[in-house]
């Protein structure tokens, strides 16, 4: 099955500052890759999500890249602010007999945006 | 529109009782996912169903571990004798077709077994 590891487990950054979270995926056939957000507490919230036939995509301060040769894909928040503080998981499909609607999650990474 | 609802909120059971956890997906969603979620963990996937149709149970941990989806909307997640390691949040997200979109998630169900 997928496995989906994610790095770093915990990022604190100064607001204004550049943060970026990165996993990697096991299976080559996976062609979905949702990023979801999470504070204390809360249901997880889609935040971006990128597929397999695009390399990049960009919504305002938030940007997910693909490299589908090297398995892994990129969440990078640029000036980052208080409230961006929360757990970011990234996740990725199961693509093999017909269950492409199965999500392997990461570990996730607590960010921590300091004022 | 409503997003997904879960209830109850939180749940606190002793070791050996069965429990009942309720699901409201958005209405018209075609696809309905539980997941588990241990502290400190991302969701893990543990059965979807398509309208009333259980089409994948593989991440349901053990038999005492059950679901049901009968009129293709509300879907209930039951567990039988209820143990300690079942504690964690449980999470239901549905989603409006059948094939790969995004998953929206309910706010959770926290179960802690004692």
């Amino acid at each position: 099955g997928e496995n989906v590891e994610q790095h770093p487990s915990t990022l604190s950054v100064q607001e204004g500052d550049s943060a970026v979270i990165k996993c990697t995926y096991s299976d080559s056939a996976s062609n979905y890759f949702p990023w979801y957000k999470q504070e204390l507490g809360k249901r997880p919230q889609l935040i971006i999500d990128i597929r397999s036939n695009v390399g990049e995509k960009k919504d305002q301060r938030i940007a997910v890249t693909l490299n589908k040769t090297a398995k892994h894909f990129s969440l990078h928040i640029t000036e980052t602010q208080p409230e961006d503080s929360a757990v970011y998981f990234c996740a990725a499909n199961s693509n093999s007999g017909g269950s492409n609607y199965k999500l392997t999650f990461g570990k996730g990474t607590l960010l921590t945006v300091n004022p | 529109g409503a997003g997904v609802s879960q209830s109850p909120r939180y749940k606190v059971a002793k070791r050996g009782q069965d429990v009942a956890l309720r699901c409201d997906p958005i209405s018209g969603h075609v696809s309905l996912f539980w997941y588990q979620q241990a502290l400190g963990q991302g969701p893990e996937f543990l059965t979807y169903f398509q309208n009333e149709a259980q089409l994948d149970k593989s991440g349901l941990p053990s038999d005492r571990f059950f679901a049901e989806r009968p009129e293709g909307s509300v879907s209930t997640l039951k567990i039988q004798r209820t143990q300690q390691e079942d504690s964690a949040v449980y999470l239901c997200a549905s989603s409006l077709g059948a094939v790969q979109e995004t998953q929206y998630f309910g706010p959770g169900t926290r179960l802690l077994v004692l």
